[in-house]
């Protein structure tokens, strides 16, 4: 079936540099994507979302990037801070469901 | 506002039981998700509610069944656990009922152990 899956299930990222997280998704009819991120012992928290007449779309410190022509998505965490540990999830939506990637672990670095 | 909760937060079970768990969604928020996330399968959509009807299921067995009430509170049931049932289950509402195409706000999960 369809499935949303991330190119990497790991990223270290030295404190103060940029993160960026892929996402590649395979059902074309999804129209609304959504970015998550995953404390331990939490439930996934809301970063940012993007509609499929977007191709950007800006928030503090991190800015999403869909590209419908490859049907890849990613995240941009701007000045990478410890508290950006976690691990990120992307979603894509259709059909009053929302379906996940796998996840990417991002470890920041002091 | 406060945002989604459920209960218990912890369970502890053993095989052929059943459990059910509780979901309250945000004040206003009239659809509720529910999603069972595992270390091997990620997070799998199980179904989604409402305004009380179930809108859209996942892949999952009869043994997981759920409702809503009128006041948008979720329940959702397994029944005959069996041992893969192990699992975090996640609530999820959301509010302007477009389902997947809006924005859904998760709880911080039950986690379920089976015996």
């Amino acid at each position: 079936g369809e499935s949303v899956g991330l190119h990497l299930p790991t990223l270290s990222v030295q404190e103060g540099d940029n993160s960026i997280i892929n996402c590649a998704y395979s059902n074309s009819a999804s129209d609304y994507f959504i970015w998550y991120k995953q404390e331990s012992g939490k439930g996934p928290q809301f970063i940012i979302d993007i509609r499929s007449n977007m191709d950007k779309r800006q928030g503090q410190r991190v800015t999403v990037l869909l590209n419908k022509t490859v049907k890849h998505l990613s995240l941009q965490i701007a000045a990478t801070q410890p508290g950006d540990s976690a691990v990120y999830f992307c979603a894509e939506g259709y059909d009053y469901k929302l379906s996940f990637g796998a996840g990417t672990t991002v470890t920041v670095r002091a | 506002k406060a945002g989604v909760t459920q209960t218990p937060r912890y369970l502890i079970k053993t095989r052929g039981q059943q459990v059910t768990l509780s979901c309250s969604p945000i004040s206003g928020h009239r659809s509720v998700s529910w999603y069972q996330q595992t270390p091997g399968q990620g997070l799998q959509f199980l179904f989604e509610y409402f305004s009380e009807t179930q809108r859209n299921k996942g892949n999952f067995p009869g043994r997981f069944s759920g409702r809503q009430f009128s006041n948008s509170r979720s329940e959702m049931n397994v029944s005959t656990l069996e041992l893969g049932d192990s699992a975090l289950y996640l609530c999820a509402s959301s509010g302007r009922g477009q389902g997947g195409r809006e924005t859904q706000y998760f709880g911080p999960g039950t986690r379920l152990l089976v015996l």
